[in-house]
C-alpha cells in the first residue's frame, strides 16, 4: 500500500458543470476525511466518514457538495454547478479510528486541485 | 468557536539558525495538538502531536513544541534549521463537532525559507 490516492490530481472545469472527485484511502484505514484549502490558508475541514457512515458535516459543504463512501473504502465527493468560489485543493486524509488511549495519525493524500473558469 | 492562529506568515531564515513558529488555540477543553508540515511538492505529514503528560514535546527531524497551557500556546522549535526545513508549516487542534464527533482545525500556515 503506497498511501493515500486521489483522483484527478488537476481539474479544470467551466462555471455550472458538475465534478467528481475520488479518494482511495490506505486499506485497513476505516475513517476517511475530506478538507479543503484554499491559497494562503490551512485545510479546512468538510466532512469525515467511519467505515461508510458520514459523521459529520461542515457548514461549508453546501447542498451543492455531497460525498459518499459506499463500501466503506474509497470515497467520492461531487459538486454540483460549480461556482468560481469553489476553485481550491480538495485534500483527503485517512486514519484507524482513535481510541481513548492512542492516537491514529491522519495520512493525507496528494489532493485534487480544482480550477473553475 | 474553536480557532488556531498562526501569526508568523512567512519567515526567512539562514541555516543554523534557531526556529520558533508561534500557535495559539481557543479551545476551552482538553486539547489535542499538533503540527503538520508540506515539503514542496509532497502530502502533509504529521511532525507531532501533544495528547497529555510533559508539555514538552519531540518530533521527527529534530523539532520540539511546547504546550503552555496558561497561554493556549503550542509553539513549533528547532535549534539549528537546515535548507531541507524549507516548508510550509500548519498547526492544528482536535476540536469538537456539533454531533459529538471530532475534527480537525488548522491554522493558515506559516512559510519558511531556508537560505543555504
Amino acid at each position: 500500500d503506497t498511501g493515500v490516492s486521489q483522483d484527478p490530481r488537476h481539474k479544470i472545469t467551466k462555471r455550472g458543470q458538475n465534478v467528481t472527485f475520488r479518494c482511495d484511502p490506505i486499506s485497513e484505514h476505516n475513517r476517511l476525511y475530506w478538507y479543503r484549502q484554499t491559497l494562503g490558508q490551512g485545510p479546512e475541514f468538510l466532512t469525515y466518514f467511519q467505515n461508510e457512515a458520514q459523521l459529520e458535516k461542515s457548514r461549508l459543504l453546501s447542498d451543492r457538495f455531497s460525498a459518499e463512501r459506499p463500501k466503506g473504502s474509497f470515497s467520492t465527493l461531487e459538486i454540483q454547478r460549480t461556482e468560481q468560489g469553489d476553485s481550491a485543493m480538495y485534500l483527503c486524509a485517512s486514519s484507524l479510528v482513535p481510541t481513548s488511549a492512542s492516537y491514529n495519525e491522519q495520512f493525507f493524500g496528494p489532493g485534487t486541485r480544482l480550477t473553475v473558469l | 468557536a474553536q480557532s488556531v492562529s498562526q501569526h508568523n506568515h512567512h519567515v526567512i531564515l539562514s541555516e543554523a539558525a534557531s526556529l520558533e513558529l508561534g500557535c495559539n488555540y481557543s479551545y476551552g477543553g482538553t486539547v489535542n495538538l499538533f503540527w503538520y508540515v508540506q515539503y514542496p511538492g509532497q502530502h502533509l505529514q504529521l511532525l507531532l502531536k501533544y495528547f497529555s503528560g510533559d508539555p514538552l514535546v519531540k518530533g521527527i527531524k529534530g523539532f520540539e513544541a511546547e504546550f503552555i497551557k496558561s497561554k493556549f500556546s503550542f509553539n513549533l522549535r528547532k535549534p539549528s534549521v537546515q535548507w531541507s526545513d524549507t516548508a510550509e508549516y500548519f498547526c492544528a487542534v482536535k476540536g469538537w463537532g456539533t454531533s459529538g464527533t471530532y475534527k480537525y482545525i488548522f491554522g493558515t500556515g506559516t512559510r519558511l525559507k531556508v537560505l543555504a
